[in-house]
């Protein structure tokens, strides 16, 4: 099945250090992959997205992920970490069985301390 | 994201009630989506719509039905609600084929007693 995983429920990092919130997958074919952000009492937005071409995918509000193919690895990565980046984070796969459909993970909760 | 639009934002019903929850969009996509989110298990799909008269079973339609008034209205019903569906519900759309990102509503938190 396809599929993405979040290994860490909560990852906490102080304001100022880098953050990284890691996303595994498994697909059949080119996996077309995405992050998503929830801040609290909203909806999903969407961070960037992996297609094709340059394996370092830059985003919204300063993340960035990169592809790596041989770990099938899509981390999400921030220089500098931000309180207000505090959030639930979602990696999420298209599926391509005849309706493309995202199959999202199970969510990363960041908490940036000041 | 404003332009999808979900209502109502709360929601507590007791076992048995029929409920509707309605979600429109400004963006003039065709792709519609329901999803839940339950913790610790992401985001699940209800229903997905390509169009007005194409909708589709996602994994978890069971006690669940949608109906797709208009390109930019996409509402999913609980016929006879019951406790396991307490969840906040997403609605989204999708620009695809143009860069296949979906775009969230704010959701409705839905509890049933």
């Amino acid at each position: 099945a396809q599929s993405v995983a979040q290994p860490e429920d909560q990852v906490n990092v102080a304001e100022g250090n880098p953050l990284t919130v890691k996303c595994t997958y498994s697909v059949s074919g080119n996996p077309y992959l995405f992050w998503y952000v929830q801040y609290p009492n909203r909806g999903l937005q969407f961070l960037l997205k992996y297609i094709t071409g340059d394996n370092l995918v830059k985003g919204s509000y300063g993340f960035e992920a990169e592809f790596n193919k041989s770990q099938t690895s899509f981390h999400l990565k921030k220089p500098s970490a931000l309180v207000s980046d505090s959030a639930l984070y979602f990696c999420a796969v298209r599926v391509n069985t005849g309706f493309q459909k995202l199959v999202f993970g199970t969510g990363t909760r960041l908490l940036v301390s000041p | 994201d404003a332009d999808v639009t979900q209502t109502p934002r709360n929601r507590i019903t007791k076992t048995g009630k029929r409920i509707m929850l309605e979600c429109s969009q400004t963006k003039g996509h065709d792709r519609m989506y329901w999803y839940r989110q339950d913790p610790g298990l992401g985001l699940r799909l209800i229903y997905y719509s390509f169009d007005v008269k194409d909708i589709n079973k996602g994994e978890i339609s069971d006690g669940y039905s949608v109906s797709r008034q208009a390109q930019a209205k996409f509402s999913l019903s609980l016929e006879s609600a019951i406790p396991n569906q307490t969840a906040l519900y997403f609605c989204a759309t999708s620009d695809f084929p143009s860069t296949d990102t979906q775009y969230f509503g704010p959701g409705t938190r839905l509890t049933v007693l």
